[in-house]
């Protein structure tokens, strides 16, 4: 079967750094995805990993390892509005999109 | 403003109640999806639509019926509905389904069943 695997709910400082880790067995690989979602709202896009390496984009960055099915997402400088649920999704070899469960960031001050 | 709208945000309902959720993008995008958030759990996804025509029905129960009538709005029509259907349904769009596009979600709607 098809899993994606994150971490149910972390915790972090204000200011510091944390990384969310995501990791996949599908069948095939067309491209990951970081969702934001605050409580109460919709899923909001962050970022998109075909390739390896990492896309950084302002304070959050998105890295890939397709031959370890691995992914993470960096979030610097945390700011209390980065309280969120973070989404990791996968597109496999026809199209189709496997979301994991998310994973609560909670920013203490 | 998230360029897709759902209506209600927020619903209860019996379980021998019939009601409609909305959902409507002025995106121009071809793909409607209806999702279903339960707490803890994947987003699953339940019908996608494409180009108004039906392309997934993930064995969702009959007591879920959706409806397209042209790209720009997606209904999901309940009824008899049980506990356990209670979460937060979402609608989703994008440029084409099974093309390499992102989604954009609405904000939701939370139903309740009672």
């Amino acid at each position: 079967g098809q899993n994606i695997d994150q971490p149910t709910e972390m915790t972090a400082t204000e200011g510091a750094i944390v990384q969310i880790n995501c990791t996949y067995q599908t069948s095939g690989f067309n491209g990951l995805f970081w969702y934001q979602q605050h409580a109460g709202e919709a899923p909001t896009f962050l970022s998109y990993n075909v390739l390896d390496g990492l896309e950084e984009k302002g304070r959050f960055s998105s890295f890939l390892s397709r031959s370890k099915g691995y992914s993470y997402l960096l979030l610097k400088e945390l700011q209390m509005k980065d309280s969120a649920s973070y989404l990791c999704a996968v597109r496999d070899r026809d199209y189709q999109l496997i979301w994991g469960a998310g994973t609560k960031l909670i920013i203490k001050p | 403003e998230t360029g897709v709208t759902q209506t209600p945000r927020h619903l209860v309902m019996g379980m021998t109640n019939k009601k409609s959720l909305k959902c409507e993008q002025h995106l121009g995008h071809n793909a409607m999806y209806w999702y279903k958030q339960s707490a803890k759990k994947p987003l699953e996804l339940m019908f996608v639509y494409n180009f108004k025509e039906q392309t997934e029905n993930n064995s969702v129960p009959s007591r879920f019926s959706p409806e397209c009538p042209n790209s720009s709005h997606l209904f999901l029509h309940l009824h008899t509905l049980q506990p356990e259907d209670s979460a937060l349904y979402l609608c989703a769009s994008s440029q084409e389904y099974k093309m390499n596009y992102g989604y954009t979600f609405g904000s939701g709607t939370r139903l309740t069943v009672v």
